[in-house]
């Protein structure tokens, strides 16, 4: 596709549930994200794929949260037992690759998934 | 620590007027590199611009512009003649060197503007 997708645009669970967001990021790149953004907040950096390379994990905020990425495409991120605290839009973006010729590359986002916890 | 601050919650603008938006980090990190992105009503961050610390010279595309000030710590972004589809979210965000591929983001300025 032409940019990054990202499924479902909105799920509303039941405190204690797990939730799993899914990313498709763009073709070819090599780069994945997910970030995290409160109501009226900037957004959270939560974990970084590169390529082959172990991910990058240190913003996720608790052990019930979790992303796997298969090769350089779709990606999925799992909150376990979730909380009302867990109610944010989850944003996905990918790059071609993080840095090349010293610069590091824009991030493409795509349009979120409102997750709403009651 | 690596810090991005845009101190203007929220600006109001009537159209044609022209509007700065703030944005100063700390960091210790002598390599970095700076974004802009907006957020319109719809939800979705839209890429503006890149820049990294060693480049100073300001850019300007259309009726954006930017200037970044090493000396200041600061990366501001203007947009002159406003109109009302620019009503949106912006943010500033950087990557530091040493938290390799990680947007650090401010935490944003609504910019409305009005007819």
């Amino acid at each position: 596709g032409a940019g990054v997708s990202q499924s479902p645009s909105n799920k509303v669970t039941e405190k204690g549930k797990d939730v799993e967001l899914r990313c498709d990021p763009i073709s070819g790149h090599t780069a994945l994200y997910w970030y995290r953004q409160r109501l009226g907040q900037g957004l959270e950096f939560l974990i970084y794929f590169q390529g082959n390379s172990a991910p990058d994990k240190s913003g996720l905020p608790s052990d019930r949260f979790s992303a796997e990425r298969t090769g350089e495409s779709v990606s999925t991120l799992t909150i376990q037992r979730t909380q009302q605290e867990d109610s944010a839009v989850y944003l996905c973006a990918s790059s071609k690759e993080a840095a090349s010729g010293g610069n590091y590359n824009e991030q493409f986002f795509g349009p979120g998934t409102r997750l709403t916890v009651l | 620590a690596q810090k991005v601050t845009q101190a203007q919650t929220e600006i109001s603008v009537v159209e044609k007027e022209d509007v700065t938006l703030d944005c100063v980090y700390e960091t210790r990190d002598t390599t970095y590199y700076l974004f802009w992105y907006k957020q319109p009503p719809s939800g979705e961050l839209v890429f503006l611009i890149r820049r990294n610390s060693f480049d100073e010279q300001n850019e300007i595309s259309g009726r954006y512009s930017w200037n970044f000030q090493k000396s200041t710590s600061s990366f501001n972004f203007t947009i002159t003649a406003s109109q009302v589809v620019d009503s949106a979210v912006y943010f500033c965000a950087f990557i530091f060197s040493s938290n390799t591929g990680k947007l650090i983001f401010g935490q944003g300025t609504t910019l409305q503007v009005k007819p």
